[in-house]
């Protein structure tokens, strides 16, 4: 069965520094998305991704975070500076048409 | 604004039992709801979706959901929970076509 794939699957960055999480969505999507888990919370919404230009983004993603689909199968979230309450869980996710939004396993990333 | 409202932070149950976790939905627009499962230190998987049709749906694991307008609702039930149900567990609703929506999770703990 396909999955939504993430690498690496820790980061550990120091503060300040620039990370590049990837995710490989499954072949035939068309939408993708971050999200994010901070430690104990709830998954939020980052940024979706469709035709090679955003469409929606949240309150977080803000001019630090940047999304990129650099060749046909990969999909990046790169955070330029991090902050240490950019520490959470990442998650990509991909979609076809039909609402049904399949989640990678996740980037856990540590600021120190 | 769309929101979902998972009322049990925790739930705890015995073996055998059967468990019904809480969701509730606002929305003014066409919904879509789904119930995803956290296992420790994975990513979510999806366990069942309500995008229209029979309001009582069947997902994986011998989950089931049920769909009701009047009351907002979409609660999750299994007759009968097992040790490897133990997990986290987040309602989510579609807000437009680009994201999802989470609730703040239930964490279903299963006692022997």
């Amino acid at each position: 069965e396909p999955e939504v794939t993430q690498t690496p699957s820790h980061q550990v960055t120091q503060m300040g520094q620039e990370v590049i999480l990837r995710c490989v969505p499954i072949s035939n999507h068309l939408y993708f998305y971050w999200y994010r888990q901070i430690l104990g919370q709830k998954v939020e919404f980052l940024v979706s991704f469709y035709n090679n230009e955003i469409s929606e983004k949240s309150e977080i993603f803000d001019d630090q975070f940047s999304v990129e689909r650099p060749d046909g199968s990969n999909f990046t979230l790169k955070i330029r500076s991090t902050k240490l309450e950019d520490s959470a869980m990442y998650f990509c996710a991909s979609s076809g048409p039909l609402y049904e939004q399949y989640f990678g396993p996740g980037t856990r990333l540590t600021v120190t | 604004a769309q929101s979902v409202t998972q009322l049990d932070s925790q739930v705890p149950v015995f073996e055998e039992a059967p468990v019904e976790l809480r969701c509730n939905y606002s929305s003014s627009v066409s919904v879509y709801l789904f119930w995803y499962v956290q296992y420790p230190n994975q990513g979510l998987q999806l366990l069942l979706k309500y995008l229209s049709g029979s309001t009582l749906v069947k997902g994986i694991n011998g989950f089931e959901a049920e769909f009701n307008k009047s009351q907002t609702s979409f609660h999750l039930r299994k007759p009968s929970v097992h040790i490897s149900d133990t997990a986290e567990y987040f309602c989510a609703s579609y807000s437009s076509a680009s994201k999802i929506i989470f609730g703040s999770g239930t964490r279903l703990s299963i006692r022997p």
